[in-house]
């Protein structure tokens, strides 16, 4: 059965740590895979990744994946309070849709 | 919020009785979708739709229906409503099929 697997649950660092969130998938035919934040309300696009060794950074944040090993990370340099909440990684194997992981929760404290 | 909007924001309902939730964009994508979040699964897909009147089943969508008459509405329908149902429901749309999604700020219902 194709399946998405966030790990770690959760997670609390100290602000300006810098933390990786990883997304391994078991799915045929991959197509893409997608990172979000979500704080309190809907999900809001971070990343989409469709080929291998490509990193994609915005600000602090970046995600590369890797189609031979079948995960995807999900990186966040001095991290911010802000920064606190569930990230979520969705995965598409079938061309309609996405499937997401469970989410991993962070917590950042001062 | 980016164009998608949910109705209503909340709602608590009793097991046995029909609720209907509508989501509405402006952005005329063709793509919309039903999405529970519920904790410990994450989010999962009820229905999507690719187009008006064309609808296709998620993995979760026993007890519940959809509608989409014109493209930017897309209703799900729980025809009787059960606590099982009790979720964060989340519409989400996209213009391609494997475009990432933009979410609405979803509903909270509450079945007693």
């Amino acid at each position: 059965e194709d399946k998405v697997v966030q790990s770690p649950l959760s997670l609390v660092v100290h602000e300006g740590d810098t933390v990786t969130l990883n997304c391994s998938y078991e799915v045929t035919n991959f197509r893409s895979l997608l990172w979000y934040k979500q704080e309190k309300k809907a999900p809001t696009f971070l990343f989409m990744l469709t080929s291998s060794g490509i990193e994609k950074k915005s600000g602090r944040l970046s995600s590369i994946l890797d189609k031979k090993e079948l995960f995807s990370i999900l990186n966040i340099t001095a991290t911010q309070t802000g920064d606190s909440a569930i990230y979520l990684c969705a995965v598409d194997f079938t061309g309609n849709q996405f499937y997401f992981g469970t989410g991993t929760s962070l917590t950042v404290i001062p | 919020d980016a164009g998608i909007t949910q109705s209503p924001r909340h709602k608590v309902t009793e097991t046995g009785t029909p609720v209907t939730l509508r989501c509405h964009q402006t952005e005329n994508h063709r793509y919309m979708y039903w999405y529970r979040q519920d904790p410990g699964h994450g989010l999962r897909l009820i229905h999507y739709s690719y187009g008006v009147k064309d609808t296709d089943k998620g993995e979760v969508s026993d007890g519940y229906s959809v509608s989409r008459s014109k493209t930017e509405d897309f209703l799900l329908t729980l025809e009787s409503a059960t606590s099982s149902q009790t979720s964060v429901y989340f519409c989400a749309i996209s213009a391609e099929r494997d475009y990432g999604y933009t979410f609405g700020s979803g509903t909270r219902l509450t079945v007693v």
